[in-house]
């Protein structure tokens, strides 16, 4: 298994501000995720996050306002940038190893005013 | 992308019953995995499971991939249980689509 501390567990932010969450692994891991649950809603993959270079978003997600960094194999950050009340949502950091089980951080509540 | 559908929506049930959820998918995958989501919202991974039958305790899965299904079992259902269930699947080791889950709720 992996231990995942992600970090703020909850914020409330202004809109047109950004904010900026962190993850980090008690290991190193090949790949990691970044996911979003809006209310009531199942998981939305955002990016893939590669390790030293860029980011692979998914569709309908771009970089400038999901800036994402991973600057080594046990740590990466997603900001939200530009926040307006749409980007209100549990934002998730999950890792993969081969072969194993996909493992979640404990969430980022977004609560954007 | 590929389509993943999982039934029932809604499951209420009285404490000690038994559940069967259902995971559809619209392709071809060999990784399938089965979540909880608890009442506080962490996920929990309860199998890894591409293919065949896996049992932990009172939960159990099977994956008929040829049919492109699985389905998770919940026996004698606690309170505990309630939450909502994901199923995600994919290729390899690359990114996983989840389901549109199955809200449980056990009534004691």
């Amino acid at each position: 298994s992996a231990v995942i501390s992600q970090k703020p567990s909850r914020d409330i932010c202004q809109r047109g501000t950004s904010l900026t969450i962190q993850c980090q692994v008690d290991s190193q891991v090949t790949m990691m995720f970044w996911y979003r649950q809006q209310p009531g809603q199942s998981l939305t993959l955002i990016a893939t996050a590669n390790q030293g270079s860029e980011a692979t978003y998914e569709s309908g997600f771009v970089i400038d306002k999901f800036p994402i960094s991973r600057p080594n194999l046990t740590f990466s950050t997603l900001t939200v940038s530009n926040m307006s009340p749409e980007d209100s949502s549990i934002y998730l950091c999950s890792v993969l190893r081969v072969g194993e089980k996909l493992f979640f951080g404990s969430g980022t509540q977004l609560s954007v005013l | 992308g590929i389509q993943v559908e999982q039934s029932p929506p809604d499951l209420i049930l009285q404490e000690g019953a038994n559940s069967t959820l259902r995971c559809n998918f619209s392709d071809s995958v060999n990784n399938l995995q089965w979540f909880h989501q608890n009442p506080w919202g962490q996920l929990i991974n309860l199998f890894y499971i591409p293919s065949g039958t896996k049992q932990n305790g009172r939960l159990s899965a099977t994956t008929v991939a040829t049919e492109r299904y699985s389905l998770l079992y919940i026996s004698s259902s606690q309170t505990t249980d309630s939450g909502v269930y994901f199923c995600a699947v994919g290729i390899g080791n690359e990114k996983l689509t989840f389901g549109t889950g199955t809200r449980l709720t056990i009534i004691p």
